[in-house]
């Protein structure tokens, strides 16, 4: 399968600053990304979706100026938590698919990232 | 808005029993769905999909999933587990031509020896 790559693993911040995290397409082209949050024991929550290109699309509740996204190349896309709060901590999941047609929309996922604002 | 649905979060069985996880979603349109695993420590991975043709889908691991239409479900089954498939089991619904892909909220599935 195609594999994607999520950097950092963990990171720890203090509270006020910023962050970004990084979702790589190491083999394959992504023309959507998406980016999830998953808080303990519970399942992924969709936060945006990203299109090469184009403006994240980001789903509702999540806001858009704290949670920045830039998908600036087909094998990239970041996440930039902004002003962290210890509330922001959680663990991030970005997933990458190649195209939309039938036979290419399965999405591949990162490792995740766990982000810990202290 | 399109939802996932979930049901019994926790499953404990024994080896070589069997194991029915329900899936059901709300989007009237067409559908790709899928059903991914998340070993522990581990990131998901795609146990298996379906886009067309036979509802009746085969994963990996000895995994089978079967789409009903008039349901709106996409369960998954596996007729004898073992302890390896300790894990949380993710069913996942995107419409088709559309990139939002929703999860519902998991089975966690503990599988004693």
């Amino acid at each position: 399968g195609a594999v994607v790559s999520q950097h950092p693993s963990r990171v720890i911040c203090k509270s006020g600053t910023s962050v970004k995290i990084e979702c790589r397409s190491l083999d394959f082209q992504a023309t959507t990304m998406f980016w999830y949050r998953q808080f303990p024991k519970q399942s992924l929550m969709l936060m945006a979706t990203s299109n090469e290109g184009s403006k994240a699309t980001y789903e509702q509740g999540v806001e858009k100026d704290k949670f920045l996204i830039n998908h600036a190349s087909l094998t990239l896309s970041t996440l930039t938590v902004t002003s962290a709060h210890p509330e922001d901590s959680s663990f991030y999941i970005c997933s990458a698919r190649r195209g939309v047609s039938r036979g290419n929309t399965e999405a591949f996922f990162g490792q995740g990232t766990r982000l810990t604002v202290v | 808005a399109q939802s996932v649905s979930q049901h019994n979060h926790h499953v404990i069985l024994s080896e070589a029993a069997s194991l029915e996880l329900g899936c059901n979603y709300s989007y009237g349109g067409t559908v790709n769905l899928f059903w991914y695993v998340q070993y522990p420590g581990q990131h998901l991975q795609l146990l298996l999909k379906y886009f067309s043709g036979d509802p009746l889908v085969k994963g990996i691991k000895g995994f089978e999933a079967e789409f009903i239409k008039s349901k709106f479900s996409f369960n998954l089954r596996k007729p004898s587990v073992q302890w390896s498939d300790t894990a949380e089991y993710f069913c996942a619904v995107n419409n088709y031509g559309n990139n939002r892909l929703a999860f519902g909220k998991g089975n966690q599935v503990v599988v004693i020896p």
